[in-house]
């Protein structure tokens, strides 16, 4: 059983078409709650951290909101440079401090 | 500050054989995990280093191997290649406590034929 479920798996965007992906975790006992981005034949790029429910980060046109069963990251007047796979990750008291990740959301934003 | 730096970028073995994947984790980080990461599984961890010793290990058979030396400075072996390995192998630090926000290397991209 997933752990951690991303959807949509593919979100196709015009530019400046504000939307949102989600991410929900059925772990217990969440220590940390992460998203990263990922371009083509590249490694994550690190871009939050959410520790508890009600907490929001916010970077450019992104913003990280998390509650106790998921998180959602908004995007605002996304870009073409923007355009990514998009994944998050948990750690819980189960995962020894290491990462459980999503299958990840793979944004296209056209001009 | 240098980021996670992984050499070689590109990897291509036959069935088989072993091969030996390297990670320079950022400056004062001591901590480094490996992750594989394919299409039908997405990432998923194989190991974690601290201090040289291995703190956390995945779900991976015994092919698969780590160790970490004095400079934090961490390799990887996998033998008996199998076509199943192909993959991208991902190496991520963090500076230790295990609360620590990890950071990515670009991944070695490795194909078995």
């Amino acid at each position: 059983e997933d752990q951690v479920t991303q959807s949509p798996e593919a979100l196709r965007l015009q530019e400046g078409e504000s939307s949102s992906l989600n991410c929900s975790y059925t772990v217990s006992g969440l220590r940390g709650l992460f998203w990263y981005r990922q371009d083509p034949g590249k490694g994550p790029e690190f871009l939050f951290t959410l520790y508890s429910a009600g907490e929001e980060k916010e970077k450019e046109r992104l913003k990280a909101t998390l509650t106790k069963k998921e998180s959602f990251l908004h995007i605002t007047a996304p870009k073409p440079e923007d355009s990514a796979t998009y994944l998050c990750a948990v750690q819980y008291g189960g995962s020894q401090g290491n990462l459980i990740f999503g299958k990840g959301t793979k944004l296209s934003v056209k001009p | 500050k240098a980021g996670v730096t992984q050499t070689p970028r590109y990897l291509i073995k036959t069935r088989g054989q072993q091969v030996t994947l390297s990670c320079s984790p950022i400056s004062g980080h001591r901590s480094v995990s490996w992750y594989q990461q394919t299409p039908g599984q997405g990432l998923q961890f194989l190991f974690e280093y601290f201090s040289e010793t291995q703190r956390n290990k995945g779900n991976f058979p015994g092919r698969f191997s780590g160790r970490q030396f004095s400079n934090s400075r961490s390799e990887m072996n996998v033998s008996t290649l199998e076509l199943g390995d192909s993959a991208l192998y991902l190496c991520a630090s963090r500076s230790g406590l295990s609360t620590d926000t990890q950071y990515f290397g670009p991944g070695t991209r490795l194909t078995v034929l």
